[in-house]
C-alpha cells in the first residue's frame, strides 16, 4: 500500500521569503510519480509541480522547486520569493503508474504574512 | 482546451433527497476519478474508471453511493438517499490511461441539511 505523509499541518512565511514544505512517502514500487497540488480557498486543485521517480534531476517550475530524495522517500517543495497568492493548502501526492489513482497526504496550510 | 467540467458547483439539499453530480472529463482522457474531500477524512478516492469501466470502487462508502460512466465524455455520481454526513466537496478528475498527471475539476460543494 502507498502512504503519503505531510508532517507540517501549518506553515507560515514572510512575503518574499523562502519556505519548504515536507513530504514523505512509502512505496514498494520502483517507478512512480510525485506531485504537489495547491488548493486555494476556492477549493480548486491546481497542479504545482510533478516529479518522475526515475529522474534524478529535481523538477522546477518558476518559483517552485522540489528536493527529491528517492532513497529517503522524501519529496519537499520549496517556494521562493513567496507571494500573498501562494497562501493555500498544499497537498503532496503519489501515483503508482499511469492510469492509476493518486494517494494524497493530509495537506499543509501555508500562510503568507505581508 | 477545456478542463474537467463539473456540475453543479454548489448544491444544498434536504436529507433523504437524491443527489446527482455530473462530470465531463478532458477530451481524450480515458481515466476518470471521483474524490471526496472532508475536514475529517481529507481527500478520499471513491471510484475510478478506465475506458468507461469501473476499476476500483472500494472507496465508495456504502450502497447509497453509485457511479456510472455511460460514455467517454460523461460520468455521474449519485447519492440516494442523501444524509448530512455526505456533506463534502466532490471532485472529478481525469487523465490519460497512458499518462501520469491527473487534472481536477473545480469541485461540487454538497451540503445536506
Amino acid at each position: 500500500a502507498q502512504t503519503v505523509t505531510q508532517s507540517q499541518p501549518e506553515m507560515s512565511v514572510q512575503e518574499a521569503e523562502t519556505v519548504t514544505l515536507s513530504c514523505t512517502y512509502d512505496t514498494s514500487e520502483s517507478d512512480y510519480y510525485l506531485f504537489w497540488y495547491k488548493q486555494p480557498p476556492s477549493r480548486q486543485m491546481i497542479l504545482v509541480i510533478r516529479q518522475e521517480a526515475y529522474k534524478q534531476q529535481n523538477a522546477t517550475e518558476n518559483r517552485f522547486s522540489v528536493n527529491f530524495q528517492k532513497a529517503a522517500k522524501s519529496f519537499s517543495l520549496k517556494i521562493s520569493d513567496s507571494q500573498l497568492g501562494d497562501a493555500a493548502m498544499y497537498f503532496c501526492a503519489q501515483i503508482k503508474d499511469a492510469g492509476n489513482m493518486l494517494t494524497f497526504g493530509g495537506g499543509t496550510r501555508l500562510m503568507v504574512k505581508p | 482546451d477545456a478542463g474537467v467540467i463539473q456540475s453543479p458547483r454548489h448544491e444544498v439539499t434536504e436529507m433523504g433527497q437524491e443527489v446527482t453530480l455530473r462530470c465531463k472529463p478532458i477530451s481524450g482522457h480515458n481515466s476518470l476519478f471521483w474524490y471526496r474531500q472532508t475536514m475529517m477524512r481529507g481527500l478520499e478516492l471513491l471510484i475510478y474508471f478506465n475506458n468507461n469501466v469501473p476499476i476500483d470502487d472500494s472507496g465508495m462508502p456504502e450502497d447509497r453511493f453509485s457511479a456510472k460512466m455511460p460514455n467517454a465524455s460523461f460520468s455521474t455520481l449519485k447519492i440516494q438517499p442523501s444524509e448530512p454526513r455526505d456533506s463534502a466537496v466532490y471532485f472529478c478528475a481525469s487523465s490519460r490511461v497512458s499518462g501520469n498527471t491527473i487534472y481536477f475539476g473545480e469541485g461540487s460543494w454538497l451540503t445536506v441539511v
